[in-house]
């Protein structure tokens, strides 16, 4: 069964850090691309980034309004994947969820995710 | 980027009735690279739909989605009481992906 699981959630003061994992079981995790998508309380999707293989040399993209402040990394020897968040400002907070992308290809959508984790940025 | 816009913001409908959920994209999306999912509140999203017509493992026969280019639709017929939900449309031809705001299906 596929699973991801998030944690690292929290509160935060805003301009500090905080770093997410996405830990990853039930498929060859070094296949898949991993995403992060955050969703503000009574609002839409938004995608954040993501990691892709070590076949696409790890490469990675943001949105604009994190880029420079968010970094997504993965360890597959771990079967996680990590949303390293600074300088956080108080729009940052949402539930974070980490989706796979089965094969790291074009034409390959998120078919799992995991249930989130809450940031709150906040003084 | 490609802008999703989802039309409209909430259905009101009764169950056994149909429901149309429009997705209208900034530009055409290649290769159909567009999905629908469900959410509802305090859990994930559910993937119902890739491809913008290809139903996921397990989702019923009842959701179907179609369209191409710029103009998408998730049909829902006959609406189960289970249905009324928020659902977003997305695309993944083109980084950065993006998502719909959401159209939000609640009980008349």
């Amino acid at each position: 069964e596929v699973q991801l699981v998030e944690s690292g959630g929290g509160l935060v003061q805003p301009g500090g850090s905080l770093k997410l994992s996405c830990a990853a079981s039930g498929f060859t995790f070094s296949d898949s691309a991993v995403h992060w998508v955050r969703q503000a309380s009574g609002k839409g999707l938004e995608w954040v980034g993501h990691v892709r293989t070590a076949f696409n040399f790890f490469a990675t993209a943001y949105a604009a309004s994190v880029k420079g402040r968010f970094t997504v990394s993965r360890d597959d020897s771990a079967n996680t994947a990590y949303l390293q968040m600074n300088r956080l400002k108080a729009e940052d907070t949402a539930v974070y969820y980490c989706g796979r992308q089965k094969l790291d290809g074009s034409g390959y959508h998120i078919d799992y995710w995991g249930r989130g984790t809450l940031v709150t940025v906040s003084s | 980027d490609i802008v999703l816009t989802q039309s409209p913001d909430t259905l009101s409908l009764s169950p056994g009735e149909v429901a149309t959920l429009s997705c209208r994209a900034s530009q055409r999306i290649s290769y159909n690279y567009l999905a629908w999912y469900q959410q509802k509140p305090g859990q994930p999203p559910r993937l119902l739909i890739y491809g913008a017509s290809i139903r996921a493992a397990g989702i019923p026969d009842r959701f179907s989605g179609s369209g191409s280019g710029t103009d998408f639709t998730l049909t829902i017929n006959t609406l189960e009481p289970e249905d009324f939900a928020g659902y977003s449309c997305h695309q993944y031809v083109m980084s950065p992906w993006t998502f719909g705001q959401g159209t939000k299906v609640e009980i008349k």
